[in-house]
């Protein structure tokens, strides 16, 4: 029930394309959904992040899809660009009584010229 | 822009010995964590703190870990006895306002021998 399940495991996607990301999880209680960007060798960074009473925010080529009643949000990376190459995690806390986040496994991004 | 600094990037020991990996926090920040990240794995939580006590921890933080911090500035993890399965890369972050996405430091990549 803690589980954030995350897919694909890799991407490859051309420039100029669209990347996009998928998560679940079981928990309902879950209030925060946030997106994290992580290149080799450095920690992971804050990308964008959700809570469940929006469907979307978007936030330049950067969005999030938020099905509540699927228990599912996306990461859509409009116009992708070499520079987006890197692994992106989605994660979900309770924030109302935690902050501990619950990562997904991960997706490698590589976008091709 | 802020970062949360850690050192030292990378720490060979051999197992059985006491490793402390230290962390500097950014400065105005009140909640601080600890997660790490096994290769090629997704990153976990290991231990939250707030007001000089843990408010948080997981499993996998069993008596041969411990954090403290010493000082207004640092925040340490040690690891009493490493153990191989240790081996990952430890990441520390801190927090202005609870319940919200948390800045990451670029990680201590601890390998036990």
């Amino acid at each position: 029930q803690q589980q954030v399940k995350q897919s694909p495991q890799s991407l490859i996607v051309q420039k100029g394309g669209i990347s996009i990301i998928n998560c679940a999880y079981e928990n309902t209680a879950f209030d925060y959904f946030p997106w994290y960007q992580q290149f080799p060798g450095k920690g992971p960074a804050l990308l964008i992040a959700i809570r469940p009473d929006v469907s979307e925010k978007k936030e330049g080529r950067f969005t999030i899809s938020f099905n509540k009643s699927a228990k599912q949000f996306s990461l859509h990376i409009m116009d992708s660009q070499p520079g987006d190459s890197a692994t992106y995690f989605c994660a979900a806390s309770k924030s109302y009584n935690t902050d501990k986040l619950i990562f997904g496994t991960g997706t490698r991004l590589q976008v091709f010229p | 822009e802020p970062e949360v600094t850690q050192t030292p990037s990378h720490q060979v020991t051999q197992m059985g010995q006491e490793v402390i990996l230290r962390c500097v926090p950014i400065s105005n920040h009140l909640y601080f964590y600890w997660y790490r990240q096994i290769l090629g794995q997704k990153v976990e939580f290991l231990v939250s703190f707030y007001n000089n006590e843990i408010s948080e921890k997981s499993e996998i933080f069993d008596d041969q870990f411990s954090v403290e911090r010493p000082d207004g500035s640092n925040f340490t993890l040690k690891i009493r006895s490493t153990k191989l399965e240790d081996s990952a890369m430890y990441f520390c972050a801190s927090n202005l306002v609870a319940g919200y996405g948390y800045t990451f430091g670029s990680g201590t990549r601890l390998t036990v021998v």
